[in-house]
């Protein structure tokens, strides 16, 4: 049972555009969503996280939206720019610190 | 801060033999680690969860004699895959929570193990 989904599995972006990722979630016990960036052939690396009391959360380009009620979470890359691509995955966690992840989005930024 | 090195980076082993991945926590205590297995373009699948001086707690479906998995220290565990075949191939990816680290997970770099 898949305890995030995610979308889309893949995503073309033109540079200077913006990219949308879109994640969701069911469990409510949930209280930490952060978001990774991997590269081919190397670890997720901590891009940007959120907890359910703030809407949004911005860090550079990268912005997280929140929307509790709905239980959906979102990344926005502003600005889109060929070195981000990779794939993003985003995740969720609980007090206990067991994490669960999206099933990752494949991000192209073309030139 | 929070750096978490996984070694090696690649290893191929022929059919039957042990290999042992490395991850260490460089700058932190890491209280719990993680193992994770991921298929090419796909999602990270958890294997087991360990704590330092524990048994590691592993996930359904994950066979634990073959996954050895050792945390012997607050800045050492190991993955030992026993007895590998072809299909153990894959992304080994090891990650580290610590105390004073945060929320986030830190991961390694990843193994990349080959069975021939």
């Amino acid at each position: 049972q898949q305890q995030v989904k995610q979308s889309p599995q893949s995503l073309i972006v033109q540079k200077g555009g913006i990219s949308i990722i879109n994640c969701a979630y069911e469990n409510t016990a949930f209280d930490y969503f952060p978001w990774y960036q991997q590269f081919p052939g190397k670890g997720p690396a901590l891009l940007i996280a959120i907890r359910p009391d703030v809407s949004e959360k911005k860090e550079g380009r990268f912005t997280i939206s929140f929307n509790k009620s709905a239980k959906q979470f979102s990344l926005h890359i502003m600005d889109s720019q060929p070195g981000d691509s990779a794939t993003y995955f985003c995740a969720a966690s609980n007090t206990g610190n067991q994490f669960y992840f999206g099933t990752g989005t494949s991000l192209t930024v073309i030139p | 801060g929070a750096v978490v090195s996984q070694h090696p980076s690649r290893v191929i082993c022929k059919s039957g033999t042990s290999v042992k991945i490395e991850c260490r926590s460089l700058d932190f205590q890491a209280t719990t680690m993680f193992w994770y297995r991921q298929f090419p373009k796909q999602s990270l699948m958890l294997m087991a969860t360990s704590n330092e001086g524990s048994k590691a707690t592993y996930e359904q479906g994950v066979e634990k004699d073959k996954f050895l998995i050792n945390h012997a220290s607050l800045t050492l565990s190991t993955l030992t895959v026993t007895s590998a075949h072809p299909e153990d191939s894959s992304f080994y990816i090891c990650s580290a929570s610590g105390i004073w680290v945060g929320r986030g997970y830190t991961f390694g770099s990843g193994t990349r193990l080959t069975v021939v």
